[in-house]
């Protein structure tokens, strides 16, 4: 694996609060992504980024934003959860587009 | 927009036996497909990963074939063991970066 932390692991938070979640990796990778797991969808792409500050969005982005400032730290931030956010969040990182992604242990959030 | 199916959802085999497990895409312009290997509260465990110019990737005893032009992939595992039971993810990734998964087959190996 590519040596990446997610933190924190568990979270419950209420309707409307923002939250942020990191995703930190020791690798050097250029690639990072942030997905989220659900029962019936699957993983989906929330957003990713090709280097310092420089994202895009993915299939799911509605309600997310995100930051990289450091190569190696990949903020995700729900600006105002709601329940349907509620899931399994799981940060990946690649050295290259086409090379492989190596995921994190996930958080799990739970929005009341 | 890329649909990638995995058949069958769920598969229960006694240890020893030969497996194979399949993976369906709908766009065959893919950059490359990656097996991932999930095991129940953990995150995603990288397998193998073919790039779209090759046929097949070995490890061990998995062995993953691509064939891009009719849209599939299998993964074969040999002589299961109750250690592989786990549930297996394909994923396509096509412009634009995305990783796109199936929904996986849930494996069960029995001693």
């Amino acid at each position: 694996d590519a040596g990446i932390t997610q933190s924190p692991r568990h979270k419950v938070t209420e309707t409307g609060t923002p939250v942020t979640l990191r995703c930190h990796q020791t690798e050097n990778h250029r690639y990072m992504y942030w997905y989220r797991q659900d029962p019936g969808h699957g993983l989906r792409l929330i957003h990713y980024s090709y280097g310092v500050k420089d994202t895009d969005k993915g299939e799911v982005s509605d309600g997310y934003s995100v930051s990289r400032s450091k190569t190696e730290d990949f903020l995700l931030t729900l600006e105002s959860a709601t329940s349907s956010q509620t899931s399994v969040y799981f940060c990946a990182t690649g050295a290259s587009r086409d090379y492989e992604q190596y995921f994190g242990p996930g958080t799990r959030l739970t929005v009341t | 927009k890329q649909e990638v199916t995995q058949i069958p959802a769920a598969l229960s085999v006694p240890e020893g036996e030969n497996l194979v497990l399949n993976c369906s895409f709908t766009d065959s312009a893919i950059y490359n497909l990656q097996w991932f290997r999930q095991d129940p509260g953990k995150g995603l465990t990288s397998l193998l990963l073919i790039q779209s110019s090759q046929r097949e990737q070995t490890s061990g005893r998995l062995n993953a074939s691509l064939d891009k032009s009719s849209g599939r992939s299998t993964l074969y595992i040999a002589a299961s063991q109750p250690g592989d039971s786990a549930t297996y993810l394909c994923a396509v990734l096509n412009a634009g970066n995305m990783l796109t998964f199936g929904g996986g087959t849930r494996l069960m190996v029995k001693p």
